[in-house]
């Protein structure tokens, strides 16, 4: 079956753009989380989305992260105005549901901001 | 505020011998405790979960982990080492049981198979 798809797989933008990706989940999952990994460490929460109802946002770095997931499937993540820190991969995960549920992985976006 | 230790950057291990990787917990109450593994350029797959019961689970690829409450680990182990099972491993935690709870992620391992 297909699994959690994100777009896209690479981005590169200039200091100053606004990027937007994409994440979709395994259908029928409720739960999805949004993670930054920087090369060789552990993902670093973002922020977790119950349905549509964004649950949890602590782990935004700042308020020029925005994420959405308005109809409780696909999921947004938006940077604006990049800056060269916010390079990383961001990695979408969804859930069947809470607790004891693992965690489905996409292959992530890597974003190389110049 | 919960944390997971990976003391280990990195694990060698000649293949067909027995590995470990080394896991910690730090949580209130009674965690869930996760492992997953990435391989290079692809997403973190599922290994394996505890949740309550038996204290030893096991999972994917042959891969089993047992959980400790009194040393607060929960150290991943596969009996013979294949050169395919190179790769980096996390540890996360997840809790206390109820309710919404973040998941933390440990820094890695990775694991170096040699034929």
């Amino acid at each position: 079956g297909a699994g959690v798809s994100q777009s896209p797989r690479y981005k590169v933008a200039k200091r100053g753009q606004d990027v937007a990706l994409r994440c979709d989940p395994i259908s029928g999952h409720v739960s999805l989380f949004w993670y930054q990994q920087a090369l060789g460490q552990g993902p670093e929460f973002l922020t977790y989305f119950q349905n549509e109802a964004q649950l949890d946002k602590s782990g935004l770095p700042s308020d020029r992260f925005f994420a959405e997931r308005p109809e409780g499937s696909v999921s947004t993540l938006k940077i604006q105005r990049t800056q060269q820190e916010d390079s990383a991969v961001y990695l979408c995960a969804s859930s069947l549901g809470q607790g004891g549920s693992e965690q489905y992985f996409g292959p992530g976006t890597r974003l190389t901001v110049t | 505020a919960q944390s997971v230790a990976q003391p280990e950057d990195q694990v060698n291990v000649a293949e067909g011998n027995p590995l470990t990787v080394k896991c910690t917990y730090s949580v209130s109450g009674n965690p869930y405790l996760f492992w997953y593994v990435q391989y290079p350029n692809r997403g973190l797959q599922f290994l394996l979960k505890y949740i309550t019961g038996d204290n030893l689970v096991k999972g994917s690829y042959g891969f089993e982990a047992e959980f400790n409450k009194s040393q607060t680990s929960f150290h991943l182990k596969k009996p013979s080492a294949l050169v395919s099972d190179s790769a980096l491993y996390f540890c996360a935690v997840r809790g206390p049981l109820g309710g919404y709870q973040k998941v933390t992620f440990g820094t890695g391992t990775k694991l170096q198979v040699i034929p």
